[in-house]
């Protein structure tokens, strides 16, 4: 069974603290991991889509990695405003999306 | 140009009743899919449309829930006879390529 795991549940940062974010996957065939930003009380936002070991992929403050078993999100010197939380999900043999439950990042001034 | 709409934003039913929420999907997306996401919860499919083949429906809970979409583009979720448990925020995505955009949602309250 395709399974997801984010890691940490909450994160609370300084402004300018660079941190990672991590999402762990079993999944027997990985046809693309994607994250997603979500803001309270509106539906996720799409950043990235990775398809295989290696790759990286950037937009502002925000990279994203991947292996064969996880993927990052590295957040370098954020502001309040990219306070959301951070959704991770994989694609394998449908189309369909297995999401982690997220990781809730919060940063202050 | 416009993303993916749902109507309503919010919708408060008493437990045994049907409820039907709404999906625009973002125009020329063939791909259309709908999600859950409870308290606590991560995302959970629940249906999946794709031009006019048949419905992948391998996430769908119960017989209580179905969806259709007329026309390959407007997308109806029906969720007959609610119970508490079916309270969560309905979110619809829709997609070109391999890349879904999601819609605001549709809080569902049973009560």
């Amino acid at each position: 069974e395709d399974q997801v795991t984010q890691s940490p549940e909450a994160l609370r940062l300084q402004e300018g603290e660079s941190s990672s974010l991590n999402c762990s996957y079993t999944v027997s065939g990985l046809r693309g991991l994607f994250w997603y930003r979500q803001d309270p009380g509106k539906g996720p936002e799409f950043l990235f889509t990775l398809y295989s070991a290696g790759e990286e992929k950037e937009k502002e403050r925000l990279k994203a990695t991947l292996t064969k078993k996880e993927s990052f999100l590295h957040i370098t010197a954020p502001k309040p405003e990219d306070s959301a939380t951070y959704l991770c999900a994989v694609q394998a043999d449908g189309y369909a999306l297995n999401f982690g439950k997220g990781t809730s990042l919060l940063v202050t001034p | 140009g416009a993303g993916v709409s749902q109507s309503p934003s919010n919708k408060v039913t008493e437990k045994g009743k049907d409820v039907e929420l709404r999906c625009d999907p973002i125009s020329g997306h063939t791909a259309l899919y709908w999600y859950r996401q409870s308290l606590g919860q991560g995302l959970e499919f629940l249906i999946y449309f794709q031009g006019n083949s048949a419905p992948d429906k391998s996430g769908l809970p119960s017989d209580r829930f179905s969806a259709e979409r007329t026309g390959g583009s407007v997308s109806t979720l029906t969720i007959q006879r609610t119970q508490q448990e079916d309270s969560a925020v309905y979110l619809c995505a829709s997609s070109s390529d391999n890349e879904q955009y999601f819609g605001p949602g549709t809080r569902l309250t049973v009560t």
